[in-house]
C-alpha cells in the first residue's frame, strides 16, 4: 500500500511549457485534492475532485487545469508554465464518507522550479 | 484574505519543556480543526484533530485546545522531543471536505 504517490519529484521548466504532475492514491479514495505551498502562505487549494470524472475550482485555480479521468489518478496541468508557479505541489486524498469529517492524506510534494 | 492565522513564524523550545503552537481562525462556520507536521522534503502528516464539540483532545504527548468563543486553538506538545522539530500548519474545515490552512509555525527543539 504505497498511499498517496506524487510524480515527478523535482523539475524544471523554462516560461511558456507545459507540464503535468500527476498523483495516484491506491486506498480508493473519493476525494483528491491540489495545492501549492509557498513561503509565508501555507498550503493553498488549487483544484479539487469529488468524485471520478469531477472537479472543483479551489483558492487559487487561475493557471491550472485538472484532470479525473481514472479513481486512483489526479492530474494538474500547467498549460504555460509562469515564474509565478514556482512552488512546491501537494496531492492529497480522503475517503469521501458523507458525514465524517476525515483527515486528508498527503504525498511527498513536486518541487517545481520555473525560469 | 487568509481565514487561519498562525503568527509565531518560529518557535525554539528545550528539550524536555512544553511547546505550545497557536492558531487563530475567522470562519464562525469552521467545525473541525487539525494539526498537521511536516518535515523537509515530505508531505504533511496528520497530527491530532478536534470538532468544534469539544475543546480539548489529548493524544500522548499532544493536547489540542479550542477556544470557541475566542475563535483560536492551541496545540500544547509535552515533554518537547529533537525528533518533534519540524514545521506545524493549522488546518479548518468548514464540513466541506475542503481545508484552509495556516502559514505554519517552525519549531526547533533545542538538545
Amino acid at each position: 500500500n504505497a498511499g498517496v504517490t506524487q510524480t515527478p519529484k523535482f523539475r524544471v521548466l523554462k516560461t511558456g511549457q507545459s507540464m503535468t504532475l500527476l498523483c495516484a492514491q491506491d486506498m480508493n479514495h473519493e476525494y483528491m485534492y491540489w495545492y501549492r505551498q509557498d513561503p509565508g502562505m501555507g498550503l493553498r487549494l488549487i483544484h479539487y475532485s469529488v468524485g471520478e470524472g469531477t472537479t472543483a475550482k479551489g483558492e487559487v485555480p487561475d493557471g491550472y487545469n485538472v484532470s479525473r479521468l481514472k479513481k486512483q489518478n489526479f492530474l494538474l496541468g500547467l498549460e504555460s508554465a509562469a515564474p509565478s508557479q514556482t512552488s512546491v505541489y501537494f496531492c492529497a486524498s480522503i475517503p469521501g464518507r458523507r458525514g465524517i469529517q476525515e483527515t486528508q492524506y498527503f504525498g511527498p510534494g513536486t518541487r517545481l522550479l520555473v525560469l | 484574505d487568509q481565514q487561519v492565522k498562525q503568527n509565531s513564524p518560529s518557535l525554539s523550545v528545550q528539550e524536555g519543556r512544553i511547546s505550545i503552537l497557536n492558531c487563530d481562525y475567522t470562519n464562525s462556520m469552521f467545525d473541525y480543526f487539525l494539526w498537521y507536521k511536516k518535515y523537509p522534503a515530505e508531505g504533511p502528516t496528520f497530527l491530532i484533530s478536534i470538532s468544534s464539540i469539544k475543546d480539548k483532545n489529548e493524544d500522548g504527548r499532544f493536547t489540542v485546545f479550542l477556544n470557541k468563543s475566542a475563535k483560536h486553538l492551541s496545540l500544547h506538545i509535552v515533554p518537547s522531543q529533537p525528533g518533534d522539530s519540524a514545521v506545524y500548519f493549522c488546518a479548518a474545515s468548514a464540513n466541506d471536505y475542503k481545508l484552509s490552512f495556516g502559514a505554519g509555525t517552525t519549531v526547533t527543539v533545542r538538545a
